[in-house]
């Protein structure tokens, strides 16, 4: 099984809600991530946790708050996002830990609206 | 930082036609993966190729790390090949993707 999931597929939400995007994947993968794709864009990486701790934050603005409850979940919380911060989410993972090797393997993603 | 360069941003070819998509990219990359991804946003996996060829149907793949280049191969090509081909390449501590290039096969 090489599937990753992602919950939910669409999400519209106001500048002042809370909401959450989840991530699984059953493959026993010790790294997960969190991409952020705007339209025409590449995806850009967000968030690396490897065996379940935060490795590497690229900068990313404190309104998203990862959180990596096992190795097997992975969770974006979102709070007072911003117009801008509507783009396609991807969540990842790999075999190997941090960016040292492996195949990446992606899940279908979850399109967010913020209006 | 690692950089990487893909090419053609754009192909426009017709149904049954060969192409070969490029990617370059600059030291320090120990990993490259080809994904396609499709109008629904899905990144699937083509090749995970640091280095060597790689065959999947009518795809395949080349990477040559020592000139630090990749190429992708589709053959006889069909309109479902459309979508954008992105090579990603990381090394120890940085990741990147490519541009991609958008291509669209027509009937």
């Amino acid at each position: 099984d090489t599937e990753v999931t992602q919950t939910p597929k669409h999400l519209v939400m106001g500048m002042t809600n809370k909401k959450s995007l989840k991530c699984e994947q059953h493959m026993g993968h010790r790294a997960m991530y969190w991409y952020k794709q705007k339209a025409k864009k590449p995806p850009e990486l967000m968030f690396v946790y490897s065996y379940e701790k935060l490795s590497i934050n690229e900068s990313v603005p404190s309104r998203f708050s990862p959180e990596c409850p096992n190795s097997s979940l992975l969770n974006l919380h979102l709070h007072a996002l911003q117009p801008e911060d509507s783009a396609l989410y991807l969540c990842a993972s790999s075999q190997d830990s941090g960016l040292a090797g492996g195949a990446r393997y992606f899940g279908p993603g979850t399109r967010l609206l913020v209006l | 930082g690692i950089q990487v360069e893909q090419s053609p941003p754009d192909l426009i070819l017709q149904e049954g036609a060969n192409s070969t998509l490029r990617c370059n990219f600059s030291d320090s990359v120990n990993n490259l993966q080809w994904f396609h991804q499709n109008p629904w946003g899905q990144l699937i996996n083509l090749f995970y190729i640091p280095s060597g060829t790689k065959q999947n149907g009518r795809l395949s793949a080349t990477t040559v790390a020592t000139e630090r280049y990749s190429l992708l191969y589709i053959s006889s090509s069909q309109t479902t090949d459309s979508g954008v081909y992105f090579c990603a390449v990381w090394g120890p501590y940085d990741m990147r993707f490519g541009a991609g290039t958008r291509l669209t096969v027509k009937p």
